[in-house]
């Protein structure tokens, strides 16, 4: 079975400051996909980074930076200087040989002007 | 139009109506799919449809039924629902039922009285 687990539900910071969102998830697959989105108040999923299982390679886009660690089976995701555009749930969602997208429960971002 | 557009954005119906949810994608994509995303609850995969086909029912009620004409398109239809129907429905596509990244449209607020 796969998991994905968002420990945090809820997380508020002041503007500027950086943010970290814990993804950790569980495969028996040695070949899967990992990823994030981001939901805006308006209710549609923006897709964020796609990871797949062979490649640890970090990622930094603009602000927005993901760790993956296979040894620990995360893949964790910063924004850094958060802004105020950056309040929204954030999901981690993992993809193993079912083809199933198994979401996290999200992490809630409030950032405070 | 470009990306996954869904409507009516917001559906307030009774237990004893039919309405239907209607999805399109402008993006050339082959696959489809329909989440229910309840309050506090992860996404969860409804239907799939590749090439016009179903490929996976996750359980999903008989008052919940789903239409694909074509891969552009994707309909649920919904008789007789039940308060706890009440969700965020979220219409997604991608290139591929197995790897790609899914890309999704804003969602409709059905509320079910």
């Amino acid at each position: 079975a796969q998991k994905v687990t968002q420990a945090q539900t809820e997380i508020s910071v002041v503007e500027k400051e950086d943010v970290t969102l814990d993804c950790v998830y569980e495969t028996r697959d040695t070949t899967y996909y990992l990823f994030w989105y981001k939901q805006p108040p308006s209710g549609e999923l923006v897709f964020l980074i796609r990871r797949n299982s062979f490649d640890e390679q970090n990622e930094i886009s603009g602000r927005y930076s993901w760790n993956f660690q296979k040894s620990t089976s995360s893949f964790n995701f910063t924004i850094t200087a958060s802004q105020v555009v950056d309040s929204a749930v954030y999901f981690c969602a993992l993809r193993g040989g079912n083809n199933r997208l198994a979401f996290g429960k999200g992490n809630q971002v409030v950032v405070i002007p | 139009e470009t990306g996954v557009t869904q409507t009516p954005r917001h559906l307030v119906m009774g237990m004893t109506n039919k309405k239907s949810l209607k999805c399109e994608q402008h993006l050339g994509h082959n696959a489809m799919y329909w989440y229910k995303q309840s309050a506090k609850k992860p996404l969860e995969l409804m239907f799939v449809y590749n090439f016009k086909e179903q490929t996976e029912n996750n359980s999903v009620p008989s008052r919940f039924s789903p239409e694909c004409p074509n891969s552009s398109h994707l309909f649920l239809h919904l008789h007789t629902l039940q308060p706890e129907d009440s969700a965020l429905y979220l219409c997604a596509s991608s290139q591929d039922s197995e790897v790609s990244e899914q890309f999704f449209g804003p969602g409709t607020r059905l509320t079910v009285l």
